[in-house]
């Protein structure tokens, strides 16, 4: 059973905090993805990584860096948080051909 | 170009009822377009996905229309069940880019009435 894991469910920063959200898979999967859901707009790529230390900006990455030292966990980092910020995230991970598998997501309000 | 226009906003049907969502996009050299379902405080999960070499592909009560001409696609749930109630996406992928960035619509929320 392919495993995607965010670690941070639900999350309550202020404006102006550094935030940190954590995808960890199990599968030695090489492409790794963030999204950004919100309501009427869809899922939208913020950044993806395609190998350890390699990644792209996806189409909405202003506000936003990525890391990716092992090939298991890709963070998504908020350096100032605002509250525009306040969104649905979603880290996926690619298994083989095109299919992509999803966590379960991280819920951010920044107050 | 990179767009994928997903419509209707929001679906209801009765049980038993077919709904079915449509998708457009433009960039013929996507070559892999996938449906996700999305449960109220969980991650997307891939429903059926379908390749723009056949035009129809069934799974079980989930079926994928692809007309390539008209760079277009649909998702049509048989039978529907209070079961089926969330929320859809479709995407759009080209894998031959190395990337897999998947290109995803606005979602169809769909209620299913018991």
């Amino acid at each position: 059973d392919v495993k995607v894991t965010q670690s941070s469910r639900y999350l309550v920063k202020r404006t102006g905090e550094k935030v940190f959200l954590e995808c960890v898979q199990d599968m030695d999967h090489e492409n790794m993805f963030w999204y950004r859901q919100d309501p009427g707009l869809g899922l939208r790529l913020i950044y993806f990584s395609y190998d350890v230390k390699m990644k792209e900006k996806g189409d909405i990455p202003e506000g936003y860096s990525v890391s990716r030292e092992k090939k298991e966990r890709f963070s998504l980092i908020l350096e100032s948080a605002s509250t525009n910020q306040t969104s649905m995230y979603l880290c996926a991970s690619r298994v083989s051909g095109n299919t992509i598998y999803f966590g379960e997501g991280s819920w951010l309000t920044v107050v | 170009q990179q767009q994928v226009k997903q419509s209707p906003q929001s679906l209801i049907v009765q049980k038993g009822g077919i709904p079915i969502i449509n998708c457009a996009y433009e960039n013929t050299a996507f070559d892999y377009f996938p449906w996700y379902q999305q449960f109220p405080g969980k991650g997307p999960a891939l429903l059926i996905a379908i390749r723009p070499d056949v035009s129809e592909k069934k799974e079980g009560r989930f079926t994928i229309s692809f007309n390539k001409s008209a760079k277009q696609f649909s998702l049509h749930i048989m039978d529907s069940q209070p079961g089926d109630s969330a929320t859809y996406f479709c995407a759009a992928s080209r894998g031959a880019s190395g990337t897999y960035k998947y290109i995803f619509g606005t979602g169809t929320r769909l209620k299913v009435l018991a």
